[in-house]
């Protein structure tokens, strides 16, 4: 099945700092998926984007299908950015979908 | 408002105790999925289901069963074949076979042993 990397596991930041986390996956895809994950485990959707740019406030991601990797970017971060966050690609003909194993946020005043 | 709705968000299981753990939707989504997450990990696929009466094992099913009887219901049993059952547990939906389309999912459950 396809592999999804997620890098760095680990990233701390000074409130107001930006960051980029990278996805990586195995296999091309027609759609991939960003989630956070909160403290309290609650897994809200950040964007679904098989391919190009989207923006949602402070928060945009592109994927590049066809060099199989998709890029989270966060402006201005502040303390409630902290959490998890993953991504998602289709596996298994497109019935399934394979998580990555995360990064993980930490905001700091 | 549509969503996912799962229950209880906490349960204790007794050793070789059977639990059930509840997962509905209102979003009319074809397909509903369960996962498993350990704490620092990501997640893993138990089971999904991409139509009513039919539902196919993820990565990690052994010692876990399921049903869908109807289109809005998945409920997943954690048997007492499941010898670490300690975990966080999500529940997902999403459009299915109509084409791939972003999962949904709910506040989770955590499980713990007694």
């Amino acid at each position: 099945g396809i592999q999804v990397e997620q890098s760095p596991p680990d990233l701390i930041l000074q409130e107001g700092a930006n960051s980029t986390l990278r996805c990586n996956f195995s296999d091309s895809v027609n759609n991939l998926q960003w989630f956070h994950q909160n403290p309290w485990g609650q897994l809200i959707n950040l964007f679904y984007i098989p391919s190009g740019t989207k923006q949602n406030g402070r928060l945009s991601a592109t994927t590049v299908a066809t060099e199989r990797y998709s890029l989270l970017y966060i402006s201005s971060s502040q303390t409630t950015d902290s959490g998890v966050y993953f991504c998602a690609a289709p596996s298994g003909g497109y019935q399934k979908v394979t998580f990555g194993t995360g990064t993980k946020l930490q905001v700091i005043p | 408002d549509g969503g996912i709705t799962q229950s209880p968000k906490y349960l204790f299981r007794k050793e070789g105790q059977n639990v059930t753990l509840s997962c509905e939707q209102n979003l009319n989504h074809d397909a509903m999925y369960w996962y498993r997450q350990d704490p620092g990990q990501g997640l893993r696929l138990i089971y999904y289901s991409q139509i009513v009466n039919d539902f196919q094992k993820g990565d990690i099913a052994e010692g876990y069963s399921v049903s869908r009887e109807k289109k809005e219901s998945f409920p997943l049993t954690v048997t007492s074949a499941q010898k670490n059952p300690t975990a966080f547990y999500l529940c997902a939906s999403n459009g299915g076979m109509r084409g791939h389309q972003p999962q949904h999912f709910g506040d989770g459950t955590r499980l713990s042993i007694l």
